[in-house]
């Protein structure tokens, strides 16, 4: 079974810095999909980006752009220019590419902090 | 994006009474429903996956006639609590899958469950 590793429980950033949480996973496939997922006082689950795993180019979005380190099994988040809005519980999580069920897999979570 | 909704975002119910909590896929056919219970500050826990028309597959550790689940049409999933105890107050989550390439999930916003 897969296992997702989020080691941080919690993290600050000063507003407009820059900040990494961090990830790691235990697969033994090789076709996978990972994600990181926020989720603020809403409780809603927001998407924030995704990697495929045969993809070697590291996923970007905005602000947000991970390091995924596939032989290492590490997938790290890194929020450049953070702000308010940033602040949130953020799960990574993994989902295998075959399988009727693929369901994903959530690590613990780490809650971000953003100072003014 | 595709829209997930869910009915009610919040209800108190007393002990022993049963409450149903609804999903609903707004603009795409969801050929896979989800249902996640979450504790504060903790991460979501897969209750059971389902699929239209077939009855729910629930992880271990989960009572099927506690949490009884329906999948009956493409764009709606219940999730009916019976017989509730404080101990099943909690904040649920649902999540969707359609059929296309990309599998993705997306997520309703949460029914925060008070059992007195």
């Amino acid at each position: 079974a897969q296992t997702v590793t989020q080691s941080q429980p919690e993290m600050s950033v000063q507003e407009a810095e820059t900040v990494t949480l961090s990830c790691t996973y235990d697969t033994s496939e090789s076709d996978y999909y990972l994600f990181w997922y926020k989720q603020p006082p809403s409780r809603q689950m927001i998407l924030v980006i995704r990697q495929e795993a045969y993809k070697q180019q590291n996923a970007t979005e905005n602000r947000f752009s991970v390091n995924f380190q596939k032989a290492a099994k590490s997938f790290s988040l890194k929020i450049s220019d953070s702000q308010l809005g940033d602040a949130a519980m953020y799960f990574c999580a993994y989902r295998s590419a075959w399988g009727s069920a693929r369901q994903l897999t959530f690590g613990s979570g780490t809650q971000l902090t953003v100072l003014p | 994006g595709a829209v997930v909704s869910q009915h009610p975002s919040r209800v108190i119910c007393k002990s022993g009474t049963s409450v149903k909590i609804e999903c609903r896929s707004l603009d795409f056919q969801a050929t896979t429903m989800f249902w996640y219970r979450q504790f504060p500050k903790q991460s979501l826990m897969l209750m059971a996956t389902s699929n239209e028309g077939s009855k729910a597959t629930y992880e271990q550790g989960v009572e099927k006639d506690k949490f009884l689940i329906n999948h009956a049409s493409l764009t709606l999933s219940t999730l009916t609590v019976t017989s509730a105890h404080p101990e099943d107050s909690s904040f649920y989550i649902c999540s969707a899958r359609g059929d296309r390439g990309d599998y993705e999930q997306y997520f309703g916003p949460g029914t925060r469950l008070t059992v007195t």
